[in-house]
């Protein structure tokens, strides 16, 4: 089945840059791969999501790039504010339209 | 709409006992699923279904039950838990047919510990 790895495992920015986390899958049949935001005590909530045929998505501060070749997918956080502090999820849709997660990676804004 | 409901939010059990987690959705989805968070290990994909009546293994089914006899409920049943099934339960769902079939709505978990 497919197989989804995310790097790093926690990312510390200051307060107003950047952060990219990268994610790696297994399986060149996947097409769909969403990105989840968990923020303490709750459950995930999808922020962003991008689909095979494009390269590349944004939404007002986020953003996630594809690259089909490689196989690998990131997300950009820019101007960065404590808000964005939470642990964030990759994922890719498998065969049989299931959904595939990266163990997750915990981004900690500093203020 | 409320969303993905699930409860109960704690639930703390002794080696062997059932229990039923609760999973309700009022936006008549077809997809829905259970998954497992562990610490480092994301989520886990336990069981699924796609309508009622139809249900499936995920990856990590044993030790789990569910059934769908309606649109809106999908219980997983613990029959006889164990202390490697503590963790943090999630309920999710998402529509088969229309314009958003790929995006899951996740509910609040459930937070279970196994004495």
């Amino acid at each position: 089945g497919e197989n989804v790895e995310q790097h790093p495992s926690t990312l510390s920015v200051q307060e107003g840059d950047s952060a990219v986390i990268k994610c790696t899958y297994s399986d060149s049949a996947s097409n769909y791969f969403p990105w989840y935001k968990q923020e303490l005590g709750k459950g995930p909530q999808l922020i962003i999501d991008i689909r095979s045929n494009v390269g590349e998505k944004k939404d007002q501060r986020i953003a996630v790039t594809l690259n089909k070749t490689a196989k690998h997918f990131s997300l950009h956080i820019t101007e960065t504010q404590p808000e964005d502090s939470a642990v964030y999820f990759c994922a890719a849709s498998s065969r049989n339209n299931r959904l595939a997660f990266g163990k997750g990676n915990q981004v900690v804004v500093i203020p | 709409n409320a969303g993905v409901t699930q409860t109960p939010k704690f639930q703390v059990l002794k080696t062997g006992q059932s229990m039923t987690l609760q999973c309700a959705q009022d936006m008549n989805h077809e997809y829905m699923s259970w998954y497992r968070q562990d610490p480092g290990m994301g989520l886990r994909l336990i069981h699924y279904s796609v309508g009622a009546g139809i249900t499936d293994q995920g990856e990590v089914p044993n030790g789990y039950n569910v059934s769908r006899s309606t649109t809106e409920d999908f219980p997983l049943r613990l029959l006889s838990a164990a202390p490697s099934q503590t963790s943090v339960y999630f309920c999710a769902s998402k529509p088969i047919a229309g314009v958003s079939t790929d995006t899951q709505y996740f509910g609040p978990g459930t937070r279970l510990t196994v004495l």
